[in-house]
């Protein structure tokens, strides 16, 4: 199975700051990376997803970007962060179509 | 658009007894349903995969049931522990994007 390492665990920024979250993939090549939002008290929200090398797909429109800059890492920014992006950021991925996904630790983001 | 439906949205239950979690999805073309859970300030962790074209997996005291016709998934968890209790979440494959239900948190007392 995959391993996610996703890093900060936490991470605290001001209003207008920019953000980097970093995750990394072991255990496959080329995996399908998704970046998902869990709000407090809502479900998963599916933000970007990474099929195929350099195909990034957007699922809702935001002030927040996503890049793979190499197999299996994936990387979710901003450029200035909003009070509404707080929340709870979670990596995901899979090995292809039908296939079990598994999911890092998440980081758990709150702008102040 | 895949909508995931699980209720109840909380379920506490007394040591020893089964538990049952519901899932329904609104779109029957799905790849798979998985079953994960997840512990407070966590991420998830992956309990069943199961393929559209299967009618239930089991591991250990987990089995989950999935009928495509009607949208519904099962998780059957036999003999709960404390140790059982976290949030359970579903999520229907559709199109290679995963689509998540609210979840169901669920307390098991000793």
């Amino acid at each position: 199975s995959q391993t996610i390492h996703q890093w900060p665990a936490t991470l605290v920024q001001p209003v207008g700051s920019p953000l980097s979250l970093e995750c990394t993939v072991e255990g496959t090549s080329n995996p399908n990376l998704y970046w998902y939002r869990q709000a407090a008290g809502r479900g998963l929200q599916l933000l970007f997803y990474s099929v195929g090398i350099g195909q990034i797909s957007s699922e809702v429109p935001q002030n927040l970007s996503a890049s793979s800059p190499q197999d299996r890492q994936f990387i979710l920014s901003s450029k200035k962060l909003l009070l509404s992006d707080s929340g709870f950021y979670l990596c995901a991925c899979n090995r292809g179509r039908n296939t079990e996904a598994f999911f890092g630790q998440g980081t758990r983001l709150t702008v102040v | 658009k895949q909508e995931v439906t699980q209720i109840p949205a909380a379920l506490s239950v007394p040591e020893g007894e089964n538990l049952v979690l519901n899932c329904s999805f609104t779109d029957s073309a799905i790849y798979n349903l998985q079953w994960f859970r997840q512990d407070p300030g966590k991420g998830l962790t992956s309990l069943l995969l199961i393929q559209s074209s299967q009618r239930e997996q089991t591991s250990g005291r987990l089995n989950a049931s999935l009928d495509k016709s009607s949208g519904r998934s099962t998780l059957y968890i036999a003999a709960s522990q404390p140790g059982d209790s976290a949030t359970y979440l579903c999520a229907a494959d559709s199109w290679g994007k995963f689509q998540f239900g609210a979840g169901t948190q669920v307390v098991v007392t000793p």
